[in-house]
Formats: C-alpha cells, sequence, structure tokens
C-alpha cells in the first residue's frame, strides 16, 4: 500500500534554532501534501497545504515565516520550524492524498519535536 | 466544513464488536464519510469510507443511515491493537482538506 515515510521521528533542539522535518511518498507522487500539529490530549490541526512547485497554502493563524514548507519534488515535502520556541514543541504530522481523488489519505508516522 | 458529532468514549471487551457512532446531520450530498484511526505518539491510519452504500473491509464496516446524517464503524471483533482514538470526518470529493474532530477514544479490556 501507500506509504508515507516521516524523519525524524523525535527531535529536541535548542530555543532559536531551525528543525527541519521530511516528509516522503514512498510508492506514489503526491503533488499535495498536508502539514498538522497535534499538542497532548488535543486533535490534529492542520497547518498548511504543501503544492509542489508552488507556494504552500498557510491556515489562518498559522505564520508562514516561522513554517517554512518546501515541496520540491513529487515525492518530497519539507517543513521547517524556524527560530524555535519552546511553545512549538508539539507533535508534527504530514499526509497525502494516495487513494486516487476520492480523498483517502496516508499519513506519516509523525515528529516529536521537543525544544529546550 | 461539515461538522461531525461523536462520543467522547467507549469501552469494549476483547474479543466483542465495537459499535462507533457519528452523528453529522449536515452532510452535503458530495461529502464522503472517512474514518480514521490513531494509536499512540503514531499518525492516523486509514480505516474505511464511503458515500451512501455500507462498506467493509478487512478492518471494518461502515453503516451509513439511509439519510446520511449518521453513520456507524464496526469493529467486529475488537482487539487490544484496536484501541485509539478514531475520527469520523466528512470530505468533500475534490477538497483533499481532512478536518479533525476530537475523535472517540476506544479502550479495550483484556
Amino acid at each position: 500500500g501507500a506509504v508515507v515515510s516521516q524523519h525524524p521521528s523525535r527531535v529536541i533542539c535548542k530555543s532559536g534554532t531551525s528543525v527541519k522535518i521530511e516528509c516522503r511518498s514512498l510508492d506514489f507522487q503526491a503533488t499535495t501534501m498536508f502539514w498538522y500539529r497535534q499538542f497532548p490530549k488535543q486533535s490534529l490541526m492542520l497547518m498548511a497545504t504543501s503544492n509542489e512547485g508552488s507556494k504552500a497554502t498557510y491556515e489562518q493563524g498559522v505564520e508562514k515565516d516561522k513554517f517554512l514548507i518546501n515541496h520540491a519534488s513529487l515525492t518530497l515535502s519539507t517543513l521547517t520550524v524556524t527560530s524555535a520556541h519552546p511553545e512549538d514543541s508539539s507533535f508534527y504530522i504530514c499526509s497525502a492524498p494516495s487513494r486516487g481523488d476520492w480523498g483517502g489519505y496516508t499519513f506519516g508516522s509523525g515528529t516529536r519535536l521537543t525544544v529546550v | 466544513d461539515a461538522k461531525t458529532t461523536q462520543p467522547n468514549s467507549m469501552e469494549s471487551n476483547e474479543e466483542e464488536p465495537v459499535h462507533l457512532p457519528c452523528n453529522h446531520s449536515t452532510i452535503s450530498g458530495t461529502d464522503y464519510i472517512h474514518w480514521y484511526r490513531q494509536l499512540p505518539s503514531q499518525g492516523p491510519e486509514y480505516v474505511i469510507h464511503g458515500l451512501t452504500s455500507n462498506v467493509n473491509n478487512r478492518m471494518a464496516s461502515l453503516a451509513i443511515a439511509e439519510d446520511r446524517k449518521s453513520s456507524t464503524l464496526i469493529l467486529h471483533r475488537a482487539t487490544l491493537r484496536d484501541a485509539a482514538v478514531y475520527y469520523c470526518i466528512l470530505s468533500p470529493r475534490g477538497d483533499y482538506k481532512l478536518s479533525f474532530g476530537a475523535g472517540t477514544t476506544v479502550t479495550v479490556r483484556a
């Protein structure tokens, strides 16, 4: 089946540094990928939609200069958290449509970011 | 986005069926009903989806009411590995955004 590989699974970084998270579709092409954030005991919140070859679309309230998204190829999307702060500590998850045009999705395994 | 309403939690015994209800009274004709589940510290996993007819796959069954205003996910024989948060989500055809609600936390007792 369709697989989305997300790396790293865990990362700890110092406050003020940047962290890059990669999301790869392994056996299918993804012109669109989605990035979610999930705080403890909460549901997933959509952050942005990543589009291959064009600018990402951010949800209301998400700072595009802080969460840089690049979708340089049909199989890779990256999320860079710039100048990370402790409040950015969260579980970040990517996903991609994988089952044709009726909206089924495959999710990555998530990245646990801890900013100290 | 059309909203869904699910119970916060449900408990089940191992080997017994689990029926997870979802209300979606504002569903539109083009909305597909999706179910995903999330195990602790993992990304969500696709379970099943449907439009109007009941659906079965190796993981579960989806029973959709005739008026489509509600649906039920059925896990036929719960195992400990089915303990997860189950999300019922409406997704219009062509709209690839998935909006997650709080979901139902399923606990399975051995």
